[in-house]
């Protein structure tokens, strides 16, 4: 399986301000995907970042409060902008598998609390 | 994607054999239906999948009925370490867009 680095790890921000989240994989995929867990809750995907191509937003998220860069084959970062305390959640990476079965293979997220 | 349907939570004493039921009475004929589990704090991870067939790994087994309208995961020595939410999911092979319900919550206690 990939091996995905995300940082940062955790972070507390306060009201108003961005934080950008950046995920590195150790070897070349297309496709990458960007979730959002909120505290209690299920996963929601945020966006699908495909290399080459501007990132598709899944209903409920913008571009404006969830910039995406996909520079290359191994890196991708999200940036949560402008953020309010119900931004607060576990925000993970995940990459396509590498393997027949697995289909997408996950980072351990960053926790981001906003104050 | 099918709708999946799972109990929102169980309990399974460590050693036992866990069964996770999973409804997805409506999947299509070329949907497969794919298992993760999301231990606290941790990014999911793969369990295993299977399209009609039964399947089996290293980690569990995965019943699937004839009819596909309902599958069950099977833990067949839960540990302590199985203590996780467990997620099933109706998913296109040519799909890697994972929508994750409500999952089971699954307690093993010793």
């Amino acid at each position: 399986s990939a091996v995905i680095s995300q940082k940062p790890s955790r972070d507390i921000c306060q009201r108003g301000t961005s934080l950008t989240i950046q995920c590195q994989v150790d070897s070349q995929v297309t496709m990458m995907f960007w979730y959002r867990q909120q505290p209690g809750q299920s996963l929601t995907l945020i966006a699908t970042a495909n290399q080459g191509s501007e990132a598709t937003y899944e209903s409920g998220f913008v571009i404006d409060k969830f910039p995406i860069s996909r520079p290359n084959l191994t890196f991708s970062t999200l940036t949560v902008s402008n953020m309010s305390p119900e931004d607060s959640s576990i925000y993970l990476c995940s990459v396509e598998g590498t393997g027949s079965n697995e289909k997408l293979f996950f980072g351990s997220g960053t926790q981001l609390s906003v104050l | 994607d099918a709708k999946t349907t799972q109990p929102p939570s169980m309990d399974c004493a460590e050693g036992r054999a866990a069964n996770l039921p999973c409804n997805h009475s409506t999947i299509s004929g070329n949907e497969y239906v794919y298992w993760y589990r999301q231990i606290h704090s941790q990014g999911p991870q793969y369990i295993i999948h299977g399209l009609k067939n039964n399947e089996t790994n290293e980690m569990a087994s995965l019943i699937i009925t004839e009819d596909r309208k309902s599958s069950t995961l099977i833990l067949p020595h839960a540990t302590l370490r199985d203590t996780a939410v467990y997620y099933c999911i109706a998913l296109l092979f040519n799909d890697y867009k994972l929508s994750f319900g409500a999952g089971t919550t699954v307690t093993v206690r010793a």
